[in-house]
């Protein structure tokens, strides 16, 4: 049974980086995509991005500017940084797994597990 | 980008009750959509993709049907255990990611 967990600071200050990891257990992070997904409180599910176990990324155009996903197949680890925080940048933030299935003219995509989520508040 | 609204934001059933969510998209996304459900303070869940296909391991009452532009999402008995916020997904050509703003459902 794959299992999702984020891990890193809690607290981050306004203008820096918030820096995140999510560690892959029970399974391979080879030939899946993988995702950040964010909450703030008490709004809805903001996609972040994602990135292929080959290093290959995608990101929400309204957040591409500070952005980076990158991928430790080594260490079964994934990672989030997004630059120049502020407030609106508190929320849960999780990490997915992206699976898929189809053929050469159609294919299907779907978030099937995930973390519990870690919590980030960016104060002074 | 690709705009997805659900309607209604919130409702409120009994026990056993039909309920039904809507969702729908800007443009034609073909039936690249699914439905997750999310209890408070936890993580979400996928229950449904493409559109119709329920994940292994949900139970039967939950279902989705749609293709296009617009999508249901549909709990054919309310239970208390289904007590959460539903939202749909979408996503396009280039895999961009949209969730829906959700559906909070509640028991009467």
């Amino acid at each position: 049974q794959v299992q999702l967990q984020e891990s890193g600071p809690g607290l981050v200050k306004p203008s820096e980086t918030l820096s995140l990891t999510c560690t892959v257990s029970g399974g391979s992070i080879s030939s899946y995509y993988w995702s950040w997904i964010r909450q703030p409180p008490g709004k809805g599910l903001e996609w972040i991005g994602y990135i292929y176990y080959s290093g290959s990324t995608n990101y929400n155009p309204s957040l591409k500017s500070r952005v980076t996903i990158s991928v430790d197949t080594s260490k079964n680890q994934f990672s989030l940084k997004l630059s120049s925080v502020t407030a609106a940048d508190t929320a849960v933030y999780y990490c997915a797994r992206i699976d898929g299935y189809g053929d050469d003219l159609r294919y299907y995509y779907y978030m099937d597990v995930w973390g519990k989520g870690t919590t980030v508040t960016v104060s002074s | 980008d690709i705009q997805m609204t659900q309607s209604p934001s919130s409702l409120s059933a009994s026990v056993g009750d039909r309920v039904t969510i809507t969702c729908q998209a800007s443009q034609d996304i073909s039936n690249y959509l699914n439905w997750y459900q999310q209890k408070p303070g936890k993580a979400p869940k996928l229950l449904i993709y493409d559109a119709s296909n329920l994940e292994t391991g949900v139970p039967s009452r939950f279902s989705g049907s749609g293709s296009g532009t617009d999508f249901t999402f549909t709990i054919s008995s309310l239970q208390p255990e289904d007590i959460a916020t539903y939202y749909c997904q979408q996503y396009d050509n280039l895999l961009l990611f949209t969730f829906g703003p959700g559906t909070k459902v509640d028991i009467k």
